[in-house]
């Protein structure tokens, strides 16, 4: 158990609509990164909080958005899901911004669009 | 920009046999190299990862992994694999100290290892 909570484990929804998706961090750790997996695009960053703040954006969507909130859990928003964002979405933190510091992986939230 | 090429993306091997997973990444400054495990239906755990020092790292269930900054490589190893070590392998990269990236990782496609009895 890497001590990061993702929910929920499974989603199934159809085009055109929006979830959300949680993601609890390590207690302590500021920083929350999310990453997609997909089979044809593999594992991409999408995109970096740390302590409430944005700080680094991968390949994002403009359909996807993110935020942290103050008590440093965070939510991926995906609207007007397509196809293709059926993925395994994970979560993970680390105390800080470095790349030094180990990322501790969530369980992941598979998305599937029907 | 980094980039990382894992060279294999299937490796079936033998139990007690000895396996290599291939490794190459790309990148304009200086890095740190992880590897990270994924067994079925679980999120990514770290193995190993070279920060600076020692060029050969190594996890606690045996596995190694040598830094070779001319061959731009992370090759990872094991002498002797086991059942269990049937997973998804993924090689990371991170920008080095200094950078700007906040740490995010960018990986490699994975490689399945497949133990067989």
């Amino acid at each position: 158990d890497s001590g990061v909570t993702q929910t929920p484990k499974h989603l199934i929804t159809a085009t055109g609509q929006r979830v959300t998706l949680r993601c609890s961090p390590r207690s302590g750790d500021l920083s929350v990164y999310w990453y997609q997996q997909s089979l044809d695009q593999g594992l991409q960053f999408l995109i970096q909080y740390y302590n409430g703040e944005e700080r680094a954006k991968g390949n994002i969507l403009e359909r996807f958005s993110a935020q942290q909130f103050p008590d440093l859990h965070s939510e991926l928003n995906l609207s007007s899901l397509e196809l293709g964002d059926s993925a395994l979405y994970f979560c993970a933190s680390s105390v800080g911004t470095s790349g030094v510091r180990e990322q501790f992986f969530g369980p992941g939230t598979r998305l599937t669009v029907l | 920009a980094q980039s990382v090429t894992q060279l294999d993306s299937q490796v079936p091997v033998f139990e007690e046999a000895p396996v290599e997973l291939r490794c190459n990444y790309s990148s304009s400054v200086s890095v740190y190299l992880f590897w990270y495990v994924q067994y079925p239906n679980q999120g990514l755990q770290l193995l190993l990862k070279y920060l600076s020092g020692s060029t050969l790292v190594e996890s606690i269930n045996g596995f190694e992994a040598e830094f070779n900054k001319s061959q731009t490589s992370f090759h990872l190893r094991k002498p002797s694999v086991h059942i269990s070590d049937t997973a998804e392998y993924f090689c990371a990269v991170s920008e080095g100290a200094g950078g700007t990236s906040y740490g995010k990782l960018t990986f490699g496609q994975g490689t399945i290892l497949t133990v067989h009895p």
